[in-house]
């Protein structure tokens, strides 16, 4: 499959600052999707994205389909501790999922 | 609504020994899909079933490795005489349709000695 290009690798924030993190692939994907992971645990939707320009909403999150189809952003807003976390972009290009290797984020009080 | 559910969470085998992994995929949901996440790595596609079909296994090795999704019960991704490199955690996933968003369990993790 196609390994997309996330980044940045890890970020360490106060809280409440705001994040930004995004993923570049070479190949047009017709799905976008973010997931959050924790420790030892499966990772969970966040957002998904069907629509070149989309701009989705999921509380403090916001996440956009790039216009090109070959980018996604994810931004978090106003961080809180509980935001600590591996998120990954997955883009769906059929029916599998091409991963990137994830965005550690920590978050201090 | 119960999510994707896997068990066991936790498998510990000897080089050589069979492991057996066990995935309910969510109610409604009729697709199911594997993948295997290395330390620091995302997750990598393996296979993609649908009831007592295999629709693509391209990511799954050809040797040891197999998987079914049987009428009834649970998806099984079964490996042969497992070595040390097959140690990973090995995630499920389910959707009601073939291009849908995909919702992951909690994972199997396996560990070789």
């Amino acid at each position: 499959g196609q390994q997309l290009n996330q980044s940045p690798q890890s970020m360490f924030i106060q809280e409440g600052e705001d994040v930004s993190m995004n993923c570049t692939s070479s190949s047009i994907f017709n799905t976008w999707l973010w997931y959050k992971q924790d420790p030892g645990e499966g990772p969970v939707l966040l957002i998904a994205l069907y629509k070149a320009g989309e701009l989705t909403s999921n509380g403090r999150l916001t996440a956009q389909f790039g216009i090109t189809r070959k980018d996604s952003f994810l931004n978090i807003s106003a961080s809180i501790p509980s935001d600590v976390g591996i998120y990954f972009c997955a883009g769906l290009p059929g029916y599998a999922l091409n991963f990137g290797k994830g965005t550690s984020l920590l978050v201090t009080p | 609504n119960a999510g994707v559910m896997q068990n066991p969470r936790h498998l510990v085998r000897r080089r050589g020994q069979e492991a057996r992994l066990r995935c309910s995929p969510m109610k409604g949901h009729s697709h199911v899909y594997w993948y295997r996440q290395l330390p620091e790595e995302g997750l990598k596609f393996m296979v993609y079933l649908q009831k007592e079909n295999i629709i693509d296994e391209s990511g799954m090795p050809k040797e040891r490795f197999s998987a079914e999704f049987p009428k009834e019960g649970p998806s099984i991704l079964r490996i042969q005489q497992v070595v040390r490199g097959d140690s990973a955690a090995y995630f499920c996933a389910s959707s009601p349709g073939p291009r849908n968003e995909q919702y992951f369990g909690p994972g199997t993790r396996l560990t070789v000695t």
